[in-house]
């Protein structure tokens, strides 16, 4: 079974300092690893994937992740944050096929 | 490309009375799966449809129900509604097929309120 760890529910953040939102999976079989975020009121939005080789993975508006096997963590970061980052953030498991397993979210709060 | 639209956006309904929620995939995408997204239970998998076949089901009692046309768009109905069924629904659309890792395009979702 798999399984998916959202390490902080809420992250506050000042505008422009770094940030890293934790996400830690647990998976028997090989997995396929992305990140959503989700702005009030909207659908999920996919910001990165890590489906195979390198293991630092690029994603829209600036995020970038890690994929470390070893410790079986997917993290999300991004250098220096904005206003309009402030979001929910979702990091979600699949093994490829029709189910993915959802963390419980991020809540990012960017402060002025 | 169009990505993935619902209808209608928001919704509210009284109790025991029941609810159809549409999703038009994208252009191409045969698979389609609904997730319910609640404060409490977070984002949980409804049912996915493919080719107009219901593949998977999850953990949800038989009020739950849907179809998916020929092409591709679905539907999901929610009969005999209670409080606790409100929440986003949520529709996302991939190519299909048993090993895609390619990953959902998700819709901007249905908010339902049942009062």
């Amino acid at each position: 079974a798999q399984s998916v760890t959202q390490l902080d529910s809420q992250v506050p953040v000042f505008e422009e300092a770094p940030v890293e939102l934790r996400c830690n999976y647990s998976s028997s079989v090989s997995v396929y690893l992305f990140w959503y975020v989700q702005y009030p009121n909207q659908g999920l939005q996919l910001l990165l994937k890590y489906l195979s080789g390198s293991t630092l993975v690029k994603g829209i508006n600036g995020f970038e992740a890690e994929f470390n096997k070893s410790q079986t963590s997917f993290h999300l970061r991004k250098p220096s944050v904005h206003i309009s980052d402030t979001a929910e953030y979702f990091c979600a498991v699949s093994d490829g096929t029709y189910k993915y397993i959802f963390g419980t979210g991020t809540r990012l709060k960017v402060l002025a | 490309k169009a990505g993935v639209t619902q209808t209608p956006r928001y919704l509210i309904k009284t109790r025991g009375q029941q609810v159809t929620l549409s999703c038009s995939p994208i252009s191409g995408h045969r698979s389609v799966s609904w997730y319910q997204q609640t404060p409490g239970q977070g984002l949980q998998f409804l049912f996915e449809y493919f080719s107009e076949t219901q593949r998977n089901k999850g953990n949800f009692p038989g009020r739950f129900s849907g179809r998916q046309f020929s092409n591709s768009r679905s539907e999901m109905n929610v009969s005999t509604l209670e409080l606790g069924d409100s929440a986003l629904y949520l529709c996302a659309s991939r190519e299909g097929g048993t090993e895609n890792p390619y990953g959902y395009t998700f819709g901007s979702g249905t908010r339902l309120t049942v009062v």
